[in-house]
């Protein structure tokens, strides 16, 4: 139980173009879920909190009109990343707490989306 | 000073060995702390989970929290090569929004 996907798990595009990156929760209903960023031999820095059907809170230093998150149900939110460029490389990973779940902390996480800008 | 901190390593062990990995925090509202293993280019899996103090144990691994210390460990008996990834600690306070420590990489030498 408790398994997160992402698609796509790897994009490579050329700078100045849009990416989307799905995040779906596919056994549990998720209220809450999470983006993060990696960069290589680096911690998950935090970048945004996305709850169903309202705006998502985003974190300090991170551009909420650059990185936009829709989380229109219960089992996806989205993000895309407008106009990247090749310093928005990097590895975007989601994470989704189960609503419900008395241990209210628990992040299940994806196997994460290689993004590359060229 | 980071909220949580974790040395990066590398940290190479003989198969068979324990393994002790440590986090240091400062954050006194910490309640809830967390082991992640990350593969390369996969998303973390949960490892172990532990509200506030004390020792949980799960086959190999056993988490300790020392909330006085602001130290947690992880330990792992008996170690594989397939244990061989980075170990993340993880902490919250709670609001559900979570704090990473750096990640050490662990390599298991057969």
């Amino acid at each position: 139980g408790a398994v997160v996907s992402q698609h796509p798990s790897r994009v490579i595009c050329k700078s100045g173009t849009s990416v989307k990156i799905e995040c779906r929760s596919l056994d549990f209903q998720a209220t809450t879920m999470f983006w993060y960023r990696q960069f290589p031999k680096q911690s998950l820095m935090l970048m945004a909190t996305s709850n169903e059907g309202s705006k998502a809170t985003y974190e300090q230093g991170v551009e909420k009109d650059k990185f936009l998150i829709n989380h229109a149900s219960l089992t996806l939110s989205t993000l895309t990343v407008t106009s990247a460029h090749p310093e928005d490389s990097s590895f975007y990973i989601c994470s989704a707490i189960q609503t419900g779940l008395a241990a209210s902390d628990t992040q299940y996480f994806g196997p994460g989306t290689r993004l590359t800008v060229l | 000073q980071k909220e949580v901190e974790q040395d990066p390593g590398p940290l190479s062990v003989p198969e068979g060995a324990i393994v002790s990995l440590n986090c240091t925090y400062s954050n006194s509202a910490f309640q809830y702390f967390m082991w992640y293993r990350q593969y390369s280019r996969k998303g973390p899996e949960l490892l172990m989970y532990t509200y506030s103090s004390g020792n949980k144990e799960d086959g190999r691994f056993t988490a300790q929290v020392d909330k006085s210390s602001k130290y947690i460990s992880l330990f792992i008996r008996d170690s594989q090569p397939s244990d061989s990834a980075t170990y993340l600690c993880a902490m919250s306070a709670g609001a559900q929004k979570l704090v990473f420590g750096q990640g050490t990489r662990l390599t298991i030498n057969p």
